[in-house]
């Protein structure tokens, strides 16, 4: 079940520039979550989504991140301005009532 | 604040070699442990959800238990394709999101 395609899968960008990540869930589910990766801290929450609509973004690091899911099948993750610390797979993850998550494979950012 | 703790960091195994990943962790209210396996530039791929002290899941060679204070993930007679690494997580009472450890990562020899 792969349930989620995520683009693009890589994206190298300048410190400064916007980036936008994008999420396409296939099936229905009714939770849509976005995670960081990195060596140094792990899997991170940033933002999840319940019916579209946003329920915890306390894991999102500042007011340069922002995100929208604006119907069932389309979510994004927006970073301006982007910075070098930014740089992570960013993973989009759908999941019901049951908990378990499904990912997509990742979107490997580097800010240089 | 929850908190998960896997360990070790890193395990070399020989292929048939038995052994046993450990997650701790600490949460006020459990709502689920749960197991994922995660292969190089690919996302977490579930395996098991385990919900109360004393159950345990199987697949294949994996079998997940659970305690009041941590889980164990145990490979008998492991294979080569077994190499990646295993990540835990946690869902306290009440809220919906997962709170990983930072994994551990398994290289199985043949």
């Amino acid at each position: 079940d792969a349930g989620v395609i995520q683009s693009p899968r890589h994206e190298v960008t300048e410190m400064g520039q916007e980036v936008t990540l994008r999420c396409k869930p296939i099936s229905g589910h009714d939770y849509l979550f976005w995670y960081r990766q990195t060596m140094m801290r792990g899997l991170e929450l940033l933002i999840y989504f319940n019916n579209n609509v946003p329920i915890d973004d306390s894991g999102m690091p500042e007011d340069r991140f922002s995100a929208k899911m604006p119907n069932a099948s389309f979510s994004t993750l927006k970073i301006q301005p982007s910075e070098p610390r930014d740089s992570a797979v960013y993973f989009c993850a759908v999941g019901g009532r049951t908990g378990e998550l499904f990912f997509g494979e990742g979107s490997r950012l580097t800010v240089l | 604040e929850d908190q998960v703790t896997q360990s070790p960091e890193a395990l070399r195994l020989q292929e048939g070699e038995s052994s046993s990943l450990n997650c701790s962790y600490t949460v006020s209210g459990l709502r689920g442990l749960f197991w994922y396996r995660q292969d190089p530039g690919k996302g977490p791929e579930f395996l098991f959800t385990l919900y109360s002290a004393g159950e345990e899941k199987e697949k294949e060679r994996l079998k997940a238990t659970l305690t009041k204070k941590e889980s164990f993930l145990h490979i008998t007679a492991p294979k080569p394709e077994d190499s990646a690494t295993y990540l835990c997580a946690v869902r306290e009472t009440g809220f919906q999101k997962l709170v990983f450890g930072t994994g551990t990562r398994l290289l199985v020899s043949p």
